[in-house]
């Protein structure tokens, strides 16, 4: 069974960091894309950061360019999400999931890890 | 970015046929999905390029549409389907998913 577990998120002050792992399990890590997805409280979904299969590639939009850096470490079955220079707007439950062009979606989700940041 | 645009809510009586739709500002080929998001609960995927139905997904789920139009169709509607339904488009860059429309069961 496919387990995306998120950790790290908590309350931080604005331009402070923070730093978002998800352990994976239940499937060959070191074969799938993987992406960070995040919610804000009761609205909508928006697509953070991608990195490749092997880490070679990444993707951020372009808000968290340069503040955000998306790696893996593929020994470990895990990923990673390092938040710079946060601000209130980055306030948001932050999702660790699966992106595969076997859908070409995002096809496994984590429970979330709210980020709060707040003075 | 690439705007899908959703109905905010929808309520439907358990048993009937229910369409949500989305149409994107520009054309996103088939690469259309879509996701359903129950309260309290992370997204799950249901469909995916605009009429593949995911693994362990119930057929009463379809899906239709190509280009900037696309519609998920739950048929019949049960309690359980109570949601926010959310579309997403990975053809355009950055990926962006819609404001979601709400599922209201009678």
């Amino acid at each position: 069974e496919v387990q995306l577990v998120e950790s790290g998120g908590g309350l931080v002050q604005p331009g402070r960091s923070m730093k978002l792992s998800c352990a994976a399990s239940g499937f060959t890590f070191s074969n799938y894309g993987m992406a960070w997805v995040r919610q804000a409280p009761k609205k909508g979904l928006e697509w953070v950061a991608y990195i490749s299969y092997d880490g070679g590639s990444t993707y951020y939009r372009d808000p968290v360019k340069g503040r955000f850096t998306i790696s893996r470490d593929n020994a470990k079955s895990t990923l990673y999400l390092q938040m710079d220079s946060l601000r209130s707007e980055d306030t948001a439950t932050y999702y660790c999931t699966i992106y595969t062009t076997d859908y070409w979606g995002f096809a496994y989700w984590g429970q979330g890890t709210l980020v709060t940041v707040s003075s | 970015d690439t705007v899908l645009t959703q109905s905010p809510a929808l309520a439907v009586s358990p048993g009937e046929r229910v369409s949500i739709s989305c149409r994107a500002s520009e054309g996103v080929n088939s690469y259309m999905h879509w996701y359903q998001q129950k309260p309290g609960q992370q997204p799950k995927l249901l469909i995916y390029k605009a009429s593949n139905l995911a693994s362990g997904v119930p057929a009463r789920f379809s899906g239709s549409g190509s280009g900037t139009d696309f519609t998920l169709t739950i048929d019949p509607v049960e309690a359980d389907d109570t949601a926010t339904y959310f579309c997403q488009q990975s053809w355009n860059d950055p990926f962006t998913f819609g404001s979601g429309t709400k599922l209201e069961i009678k």
